[in-house]
């Protein structure tokens, strides 16, 4: 069973960082592509961030780029997303999705997502 | 880029069939078939529904179909169920650079 289970979320200061974790089961990790996408309360869904199999493509999302930082570890089939200078506007659920593959070739939608980590940012 | 714009409520009686709508932009939408559906019910992580316009995963009810005509893409629920409440939420490939863009969001009410 694929299983997605993220960790690491919390109350935090404006201006202070934080590291999310994701720990996949179930897959063989290293085939796939992974992402991030946080909804804020009450909010629609937000795609984030994109990091290939091998991380060698990395992408951001604009209103994230210089913040954030995606990386993954095949290893421990551990997928990050590193949060730094946390601003009000971060406080979200953080999902972190799987995405599709069909015969080894990337697909362009979330077949499996996490149950998401709250972090909320306030002074 | 923006997000896909839905309604903010649809609803339906049980039995009834309701369509969502998500309007996009020839730089998402209307030039890839890279749509996708997710159901979220709440407190819960959102679920895909449909990929690729039309395409059903395994065991995601026939009662949910995809279709897409210009820039709007649509999601058919068929005989309504109780279950179906929820909320729904559109996405779309959009390019290399910012692969993906959600709509806002439709809230299924059954009545």
């Amino acid at each position: 069973e694929v299983q997605l289970v993220e960790s690491g979320g919390g109350l935090l200061q404006p201006g202070g960082s934080l590291r999310l974790s994701c720990a996949a089961s179930g897959f063989t990790f290293n085939y796939y592509s992974m992402n991030w996408v946080r909804q804020a309360p009450g909010k629609g869904l937000e795609w984030l961030s994109y990091i290939s199999s091998d991380s060698s493509s990395i992408l951001y999302a604009d209103s994230v780029k210089g913040r954030f930082t995606i990386s993954r570890d095949n290893a421990k089939n551990s997928l990050y997303l590193q949060i730094n200078s946390l601003r009000d506007e971060d406080t979200a659920v953080y999902y972190c999705a799987r995405q599709g593959l069909w015969f080894g070739e990337p697909k362009y939608y979330f077949d499996y997502w996490g149950q998401g980590t709250l972090v909320t940012v306030s002074s | 880029q923006s997000a896909l714009t839905q309604p903010a409520s649809v609803s339906g009686s049980p039995g009834q069939s309701i369509t969502i709508s998500c309007t996009g932009t020839s730089s998402d939408v209307g030039i890839y078939k890279f749509v996708s559906w997710y159901q979220q019910h709440p407190g819960k992580a959102p679920k895909l529904m449909i990929y690729e316009i039309t395409k059903r995963p395994s065991g995601v009810s026939s009662r949910f179909s995809g279709s897409k005509s210009g820039n709007t893409a649509s999601l058919t629920i068929s005989g309504l169920q109780a279950e179906d409440e929820a909320e729904y939420y559109c996405c779309s490939y959009a390019g290399s650079s910012t692969p993906y863009v959600f709509g806002s969001g439709t809230k299924v009410t059954v009545l």
